[in-house]
C-alpha cells in the first residue's frame, strides 16, 4: 500500500519562503506524478503542480513565478518551495500521487500538513 | 483554466436518503473526471475516476455518470458515514481544479 507523508515547518513568516518534503514509502515514486494540493482553512482545493519522476514540472499559473517543486528520486521524496509567502499561503498542504495508467486521477494523498503563516 | 461548478453547494438529507450531486465544466473533459469525499480534518478520498469508475474499496452505493461538461454524482441509499464534503476535479488539462464543494449535512 502506497503511503505519503507530509514533513516541514508548520509556521512561516512573512516575505520567506515556505519548504515542504513529501515522502513516499510502500511503492517507487518512478512512472506517476507527484502533486501538490493546498486549502486555506474553511475553503476548497486548489491544485499547485505536480513533478514527474524524471523531473519534468507542471505549475499552476496562478503561484508558477513562486513555487519550485523538485524531487529525490533516490530518497523517494518530492519537495515544494513557495518564496515571498503572505498571509493568504496558510494552508493544509497536502501532497498526492496522480494515476498515470487512467486519467490522472489523484488516487494517494498525505494526510496534510497545516502551514500558518505569520 | 477550465472552471468546475459543483451544485448544490450544501444539502440536508436523511440516512436512507437518495443523493445527487451535480458537477459542470466550463468545457469539454471527455470523461476526464474524479469525485473525492472529505471529511473534516482528512485528506481528501478518491471515490470515482474517469467518470464513472468506482475506486477499489468504495461501497458500491456510490456511482458517477456524465461525459462532456455535465456529471453527477449519486448515493443510492446516504449512510451515517457518508456526511462530509465533495469534490468534482478535473484531469483533462493543466491546472488542474476542483469544484467548489457540496456538503452533505444531516437533516
Amino acid at each position: 500500500q502506497v503511503h505519503l507523508q507530509e514533513s516541514g515547518p508548520g509556521l512561516v513568516k512573512p516575505s520567506e519562503t515556505l519548504s515542504l518534503t513529501c515522502t513516499v514509502s510502500g511503492g517507487s515514486i518512478s512512472s506517476y506524478y507527484w502533486n501538490w494540493i493546498r486549502q486555506p482553512p474553511g475553503q476548497g482545493l486548489e491544485w499547485i503542480g505536480y513533478i514527474y519522476y524524471s523531473g519534468s514540472t507542471n505549475y499552476n499559473p496562478s503561484l508558477k513565478s513562486r513555487v519550485t517543486i523538485s524531487v529525490a528520486t533516490s530518497k523517494n521524496q518530492f519537495s515544494l518551495m513557495v518564496s515571498s509567502v503572505t498571509a493568504a499561503d496558510t494552508a493544509v498542504y497536502y501532497c498526492a500521487r496522480s494515476n498515470t495508467a487512467v486519467v490522472n486521477e489523484f488516487d494517494y494523498w498525505g494526510q496534510g500538513t497545516l502551514v500558518t503563516v505569520s | 483554466d477550465i472552471q468546475m461548478t459543483q451544485s448544490p453547494s450544501s444539502l440536508s438529507a436523511s440516512v436512507g436518503d437518495r443523493v445527487t450531486i451535480t458537477c459542470r465544466a466550463s468545457q469539454s473533459t471527455s470523461i476526464y473526471l474524479n469525485w473525492y469525499q472529505q471529511k473534516p480534518g482528512r485528506a481528501p478520498k478518491l471515490l470515482i475516476y474517469a467518470a464513472s469508475r468506482l475506486q477499489s474499496g468504495v461501497p458500491s452505493r456510490f456511482s458517477g455518470s456524465g461525459s462532456g461538461t455535465d456529471f453527477t454524482l449519486t448515493i443510492s441509499s446516504l449512510q451515517a458515514e457518508d456526511f462530509a464534503n465533495y469534490y468534482c476535479q478535473q484531469s483533462y488539462s493543466t491546472p488542474r481544479t476542483f469544484g467548489g464543494g457540496t456538503r452533505v449535512e444531516i437533516k
